[in-house]
Order: C-alpha cells, then sequence, then structure tokens
C-alpha cells in the first residue's frame, strides 16, 4: 500500500538552527500538506502545496517557515531560524485528485532546545 | 471558514462499554467529515470517512459514525470497546467538493479504557 514517508523521525535543534522536514508523498498525488501538533493540542494546519505554488496558508506559516518541492519525489518544509515555540509533530500528508482523503506520515518530531 | 467542535476532552471507560463520542462542525457548504486515530507516540490514522451518500459508515476495527447534517454532527460510536482502543481521537471536515481542502481538525478526545 502506498505511504507518505518522512524524515528525520526526531530532530533535535538549538535555538535560532534552520531546520529541514523531509516528505516523500504519495508518487501520484497532486497536492501537499504539512500540519502541526504541539503536545497535548490538536493537529493545525500549516500550508497546503500544489502546481509548485503555496495555495493555502494559516496564520502560523510566517516568514520563518517555507517549503518546497526540490524535485519529482520530496516535499520540504524549512523552518529558518527555530523557536522555542517551535518544537512540535510535524506532519507531512498528500490527497490525489480523485478523492479528499488525505493520507498522513508518520510525523517528525522537532525539539527545539 | 470551518471550524470542528469536540465536547468530550477525556472519556474512561471500561472494557465492554459502549463508545460515543461528539463532533460538531460549523459549515454552510459541503463538507467531507473524518475521524482519526492516534494511538500513544504514533501518528495519525484514518478511521473512516464520510463523503456522500449513506449517512451512517464503518470505518475499521468496528467504529461507525453517522452524519447528521441537520444537526452538523458526526458522532463516532463502537458498541464494545477494548482495552486496545485506548488513544486519541480526532475529528476532522474538509469544505468543498475539491480534492485540494486543507482539513480543520476538532480538539481531540483522549480514551481511556480500563479492564
Amino acid at each position: 500500500e502506498p505511504e507518505v514517508t518522512q524524515t528525520p523521525s526526531h530532530q533535535v535543534t538549538q535555538m535560532g538552527q534552520e531546520v529541514i522536514l523531509r516528505c516523500v508523498p504519495i508518487s501520484n498525488h497532486l497536492y501537499f500538506y504539512w500540519y502541526r501538533q504541539i503536545l497535548g493540542q490538536k493537529v493545525e494546519f500549516l500550508v497546503s502545496f500544489y502546481n509548485n505554488e503555496i495555495s493555502e496558508k494559516s496564520e502560523i506559516f510566517d516568514d520563518q517557515f517555507s517549503v518546497e518541492r526540490p524535485d519529482g519525489s520530496n516535499f520540504t518544509l524549512k523552518i529558518r531560524s527555530t523557536k522555542l515555540e517551535d518544537s512540535a509533530m510535524y506532519f507531512c500528508a498528500s490527497t490525489g485528485t480523485g478523492s479528499p482523503e488525505a493520507f498522513f506520515g508518520q510525523g517528525t518530531r522537532l525539539t527545539v532546545v | 471558514a470551518q471550524s470542528v467542535s469536540q465536547h468530550n476532552h477525556h472519556v474512561i471507560l471500561s472494557e465492554a462499554a459502549s463508545l460515543e463520542l461528539g463532533c460538531n462542525y460549523s459549515y454552510g457548504g459541503t463538507v467531507n467529515l473524518f475521524w482519526y486515530v492516534q494511538y500513544p507516540g504514533q501518528h495519525l490514522q484514518l478511521l473512516l470517512k464520510y463523503f456522500s451518500g449513506d449517512p451512517l459508515v464503518k470505518g475499521i476495527k468496528g467504529f461507525e459514525a453517522e452524519f447528521i447534517k441537520s444537526k452538523f454532527s458526526f458522532n463516532l460510536r463502537k458498541p464494545s470497546v477494548q482495552w486496545s482502543d485506548t488513544a486519541e481521537y480526532f475529528c476532522a471536515v474538509t469544505a468543498g467538493t475539491g480534492t485540494a481542502s486543507k482539513l480543520t481538525f476538532g480538539t481531540g478526545t483522549r480514551l481511556q479504557v480500563t479492564l
């Protein structure tokens, strides 16, 4: 069964450092998403991406965040200068053209110290 | 913008008890509805979904949910819970008929099943 894969599974970084979270969506999907879940809180939408550009972003997705699809398979989330409050689980998801069902990756736990 | 409310934040049940978790959404147009489960330390897994048709949908592991349009609700049910159902349950909605809509999640319900 096709799946969304995310790397790394856990990343620890120092405050102020840049991090890049990586995702490989399902191969024939065209819509890609990043969500965030701070410990003990709900899952929040960050950004959606289609046709090599951002289609929607939330208030959380400020100038410190960026997304990119550098090649035909990877979808990355970059945080330019991490803050303590960026510590969270980050989930990547993708949807195809025939269904609104999103398939989620296993997440990257980001810890900013 | 759409929003999702889950009124039960923490539910404790004994094994074999029946479960109903409430979910209400606010959005005036067409919606797609989902329940996701998150077992401790794991990622989100889809339990069931509703796009259209029969408002009673059956999912994995014996779960079902009923879409009641007039009440803007999509409650999750299971007749007899097991200890292994201990997890966090999230209701979510996408708005519209397209496939590119973001998911809006509720705050989640933590279910604890005791032996």
